[in-house]
């Protein structure tokens, strides 16, 4: 059972736009939402997280948004660069009874020059 | 990466041999995970581990088993591969729960 639901699947942004993935979740135990980046041939790392005590997290040009009644976050990415160009994972976990960290399903992002 | 070792690489079996992935870590870390990932499913657990000898199932666990007889090391297990299991699969630690995971290279495994 996907406990966490990301879209799009894919994007293609113009250099310079925004990128923006969404992500929803069933469990409201969940207190710990990380976004990964996967680039072709290596592991995912680590973006940028945030905890539902905050509704906004900014890191350079990436932004996740949260809404904790509505149980979604999102990743936002302003001015899109072309060395952004990858996959996009959302995930989720509840640090207090499972310890397990779920994925969303990825979303391929393409940055046009 | 973090100290994250995945072994072998790439790997090419047949259908009903037993295969063994291994991860070592060398980052003292306490939780370490087994990750599958294909297209269209994102990345799966398979099973993780939150201390030595301690295991427990992820959302994907059927044909597989693992262990953990030290911190540095946690070994996946395929007891009879199936065309399936041909996948990438990925190793992450973490230090505590909720916080950063790092992943290793990966493991490119083919069943035939």
């Amino acid at each position: 059972q996907q406990q966490v639901k990301q879209s799009p699947q894919s994007l293609i942004v113009q250099k310079g736009g925004i990128s923006i993935i969404n992500c929803a979740y069933e469990n409201t135990a969940f207190d710990y939402f990380p976004w990964y980046q996967q680039f072709p041939g290596k592991g995912p790392a680590l973006l940028i997280a945030i905890r539902p005590d905050v509704s906004e997290k900014k890191e350079g040009r990436f932004t996740i948004s949260f809404n904790k009644s509505a149980k979604q976050f999102s990743l936002h990415i302003m001015d899109s660069q072309p060395g952004d160009s990858a996959t996009y994972f959302c995930a989720a976990s509840d640090g207090d009874s499972s310890y397990k960290l779920i994925f969303g399903s990825g979303t391929r992002l393409l940055v046009r020059p | 990466d973090a100290g994250i070792t995945q072994s072998p690489r790439h790997k090419v079996t047949e259908t009903g041999t037993p295969v063994t992935l291994r991860c070592h870590q060398t980052e003292n870390h306490r939780y370490m995970y087994w990750y599958r990932q294909d297209p269209g499913h994102g990345l799966r657990l398979i099973h993780y581990s939150y201390g030595v000898k301690d295991t427990d199932k992820g959302e994907v666990s059927d044909g597989y088993s693992v262990s953990r007889s030290k911190t540095e090391d946690f070994l996946l297990t395929l007891e009879s591969a199936t065309s399936s299991q041909t996948s990438v699969y990925f190793c992450a630690i973490s230090r505590a729960a909720n916080t950063e995971a790092f992943f290793g290279q990966g493991t490119r495994l083919t069943v035939v």
